[in-house]
């Protein structure tokens, strides 16, 4: 079946230190990209997407590019603030069977003043 | 724009005693889910709906009822609650789409002692 691998957190930065997230899948056919970002105390709320190879999501300084040859969707920021500080989720979701989207396990990003 | 709703926001009950978790969206999307969370378990499936009059048994199902009537409600029923359900309970709505993400109510935190 389908699944989606992140890296085990949590991932502690110092602010402005650059930011990666690995996220990994297996999956048949051509699934759509997704992070999401859960806030302490809140719901998840989508950051970025991407919906075929080489395309690149964008949002609040955060990154991540589809690249189907290595079957990865890595997060990425240039320059964290202590306000980045949540978990992260990589998820993936496709075409026909089931449209139950398929989440990592979450990574939680803690970031220092 | 409310998006998707879920009430109680937090609820103690005791073991045996049943609730509902209300879940509502006003974006007239199809699909509707509902997640439990718990530490380092990730986002785990509990029931799912395709539209009113259907859904279906996630990952842990045991221990929960849904219903679907109308496309914007979707409640969650613990029919005798246990202490392994304690949690906080996600309600979600994705429209049709493979590449179109999922919209996260707030939570509910529920504990059961």
């Amino acid at each position: 079946g389908d699944s989606v691998t992140q890296m085990e957190g949590p991932v502690t930065l110092s602010e402005e230190a650059f930011l990666t997230i690995n996220c990994t899948y297996t999956a048949t056919g051509y699934p759509s990209l997704f992070w999401y970002v859960q806030y302490p105390g809140e719901g998840l709320q989508l950051l970025l997407k991407a919906t075929k190879a080489d395309d690149k999501g964008s949002n609040k300084g955060f990154e991540a590019t589809y690249r189907k040859e290595t079957t990865s969707f890595h997060l990425e920021k240039g320059s964290v603030q202590v306000s980045d500080s949540a978990v992260y989720f990589c998820a993936l979701r496709k075409e026909g069977g089931s449209y139950i989207p398929t989440f990592g396990r979450g990574t939680s990003l803690i970031v220092h003043p | 724009n409310a998006g998707v709703t879920q009430t109680p926001k937090f609820q103690v009950l005791k073991t045996g005693q049943s609730m509902t978790l209300q879940c509502a969206q006003d974006m007239n999307h199809e699909y509707m889910s509902w997640y439990r969370q718990d530490p380092g378990m990730g986002l785990r499936l509990i029931h799912y709906s395709v539209g009113a009059g259907i859904t279906d048994q996630g990952e842990v199902p045991n221990g929960y009822n849904v219903s679907r009537s109308t496309t914007e409600d979707f409640p969650l029923r613990l029919l005798s609650a246990a202490p392994s359900q304690t949690s906080v309970y996600f309600c979600a709505s994705t429209p049709v789409g493979s590449n179109q993400p999922q919209h996260f109510g707030d939570g509910t935190r529920l504990s059961i002692l």
